[in-house]
Formats: C-alpha cells, sequence, structure tokens
C-alpha cells in the first residue's frame, strides 16, 4: 500500500536556524510523482514543489531545498536561514499508480514549523 | 488567473441545515477535487471528477453528502442534513491533466455546524 509518513508533528527553531522536514514514502510503483504544500496560518494550501521518480536531481529554490533519496525512499525539504515568514504546516504527498484517470494524491499528516524571532 | 475560487469562507450552520459550498475551478483545469480537513484525520479526499464526471466518491462520507459538477466552471458540495461533526475546512483543488502538475487549491470554506 502507498503511504507517506511526516514523522516529525512539531518543530520550533529560532530565526537564521536551517532546519529540515523529513519525508518517507512507500510505493510499489515506479512512475509515480511527490510534492510538498505549504500550509500557512491563513489556511490556504501552496504548492511548493513537484518531483517524478526518475529525477533524483536536489532542487534549490532560494532558501527552499529538496533532496530526494530513491534508496531510502526519502524526499526531504531543508530550509536555509529560516525566517517568521516560514511558519507554517507543511504537507508531503504522493501519487497514487498513474492508470486511467487516477490522480489521487497520498497525503502525509503534516508537520508544523514554528520559527521563533 | 484568480486561481480557485471557493464560496463562502466561512459559513456558520444550525444541525439540521441544509449547507451548500461552490467552487470554481481555474479554466482549462479539467480535474477537480473536494478535501475536508480537520485536526483528527488531516487532508481527506472526498470526491473528485474528470471533464464533470465523478471519478471517485469513495471519501464522500455518508448519503449526507453530495457533489456536482454540471459544467466545467462550477462544482457544488452538499451536506444535507449537516451536523456538528462535519465542521472542518473544505478545500477544492483543480488541476490539468497528468498528476504531474499537482493541484491547485482554493482559500477553503470553514463549515462550523453548531
Amino acid at each position: 500500500a502507498q503511504k507517506v509518513t511526516q514523522a516529525q508533528t512539531e518543530i520550533s527553531v529560532v530565526e537564521k536556524e536551517d532546519v529540515t522536514l523529513d519525508c518517507v514514502y512507500e510505493t510499489r510503483d515506479t512512475t509515480y510523482y511527490l510534492f510538498w504544500y505549504k500550509q500557512p496560518p491563513s489556511g490556504e494550501l501552496v504548492f511548493l514543489i513537484r518531483r517524478n521518480s526518475f529525477d533524483e536531481q536536489n532542487e534549490i529554490s532560494g532558501r527552499y531545498s529538496w533532496n530526494f533519496q530513491k534508496s531510502t525512499s526519502s524526499f526531504n525539504f531543508t530550509i536555509t536561514a529560516s525566517q517568521v515568514v516560514d511558519s507554517a504546516v507543511y504537507f508531503c504527498a504522493l501519487s497514487e499508480a498513474l492508470t486511467g484517470n487516477n490522480r489521487k494524491l497520498i497525503w502525509g499528516l503534516g508537520t508544523s514549523l514554528a520559527v521563533n524571532p | 488567473d484568480a486561481g480557485v475560487i471557493q464560496s463562502p469562507r466561512h459559513e456558520v450552520t444550525e444541525m439540521g441545515q441544509e449547507v451548500t459550498l461552490r467552487c470554481k475551478p481555474i479554466s482549462g483545469h479539467d480535474y477537480l477535487f473536494w478535501y475536508r480537513q480537520t485536526m483528527m484525520r488531516g487532508l481527506e479526499l472526498l470526491i473528485y471528477f474528470n471533464n464533470n464526471v465523478p471519478i471517485d466518491d469513495s471519501g464522500m462520507p455518508e448519503d449526507r453528502f453530495s457533489a456536482k459538477m454540471p459544467n466545467a466552471s462550477f462544482s457544488t458540495l452538499k451536506i444535507q442534513p449537516s451536523e456538528p461533526r462535519d465542521s472542518a475546512v473544505y478545500f477544492c483543488a483543480s488541476s490539468f491533466g497528468t498528476v504531474s502538475y499537482g493541484y491547485t487549491f482554493g482559500s477553503g470554506t470553514r463549515l462550523t455546524v453548531v
């Protein structure tokens, strides 16, 4: 069965610290997609990144970086020099089998990040 | 692009009343999803549509919930009769084509049933 585990329920850091949010997934599919979404206190869900299973290159976008390792089934998210505005709940998600018109995502339970001044 | 538009943003209703949540997906998106978010259960997929046709409604909690998509630019989620345990944030999301593009979510409707 497919599953996404975000073991860290809550993380609290001080501004300017680096923080890594862990995501471990389980799937039998060879082709799949992984996602990260951010949910700030205002409540909306904001798409951050997608990664397909054939591309293991790490990605960097400003202070954000993602480390995808198929060997450990992990897709971890690092925020460098965290800021108070990074405070949010972060969700990792995995696509279900890409058959027919199946477009469901499997969601982790989220990691609540608090960045304190 | 106005994004996915949901209305109302907040809804407070009494138990037993009918509640209708509305969603306008992004123009050109062919998939529409309804999610429910609670502290206890996290994000739950209720139902999703492809080209206005319901594909999977296995997440709809019970017969009190129904969803329709009469055209490509509008969908409703109806709860009748509503119960306090339906209190949650309901999100609508849309996407185009393959799942590789992910979803774009609306701002959500916070429903409180008293």
